[in-house]
């Protein structure tokens, strides 16, 4: 299983809000490494969407958000949109691997 | 155009070599580190290893899954970066992606994805 863990799957209606958590450990979020987000629509590469915790891109909308407290993160999107159906995926630094670590990705439904 | 291609990937039998290339234009790549990830059919996101910029040693480091396996290198004359893969696996069927790194260490995050090569390891 993944490092960070992700829900498989959430869903929401266009316009609502939904919100992905992704929850690690002593070795990556509780050693004070930030999280980043990615987008991935099917059959194309993932796309960044948060760095740093929190930070946009240019070009990605204010619509989606992130934060981290200790050894959890999440991202928030508002105003729903038929285009947001997509796998999300945290990221992270592990200092017991030495390396990058993801959460398992979550699939975003837009009812 | 700033971008990565992946190429090299196809259809390889257990136990084979494969070598990916990662082509990168429109950015001063022997400034950056350059990451590989893969994902297989239908999974998610796996990183595999990267390579530090010259200025930071160019050294590698990998995941423990291809440790010993595969090799990273680079040649920034050309702006390519390479993935050396040998003893190829059925799970090493995935496709492979390569990126640039930016941030701080430990604070790693990828700004430029290609679109990926696909590797299927069969016989």
């Amino acid at each position: 299983q993944s490092v960070l863990t992700q829900p498989p799957s959430v869903s929401g209606a266009p316009g609502q809000r939904v919100t992905i958590s992704c929850t690690g450990s002593s070795s990556n979020f509780g050693a004070g490494y930030d999280v980043h987000w990615y987008q991935q629509l099917p059959g194309t590469p993932p796309k960044l969407l948060i760095y740093g915790n929190s930070n946009r891109p240019s070009g990605v909308p204010d619509r989606f958000s992130g934060s981290k407290s200790g050894t959890s993160a999440s991202l928030a999107i508002t105003g729903l949109q038929a285009e947001d159906e997509a796998d999300y995926y945290c990221q992270s630094y592990d200092s017991s691997l030495s390396g990058s670590v993801f959460g398992g990705g979550t699939k975003l439904t837009v009812l | 155009e700033v971008q990565v291609v992946e190429s090299g990937g196809g259809l390889v039998q257990p136990g084979r070599s494969l070598r990916l290339s990662c082509t990168a234009s429109g950015f001063t790549f022997g400034d950056f580190a350059m990451h590989w990830f893969r994902q297989a059919p239908g999974k998610g996101l796996e990183w595999v290893g990267f390579i530090r910029s010259r200025a930071y040693g160019g050294a590698p480091e990998y995941a423990a899954s291809v440790r010993g396996r595969f090799t990273i290198s680079r040649e920034d004359s050309i702006s390519i970066a390479y993935l050396q893969m040998n003893s190829l696996k059925a799970a090493d069927t995935a496709v492979y992606y390569c990126s640039r790194e930016r941030g701080n260490w430990g604070n790693w995050y990828f700004d430029l994805w290609g679109r990926g090569t696909l590797v299927t390891v069969s016989s």
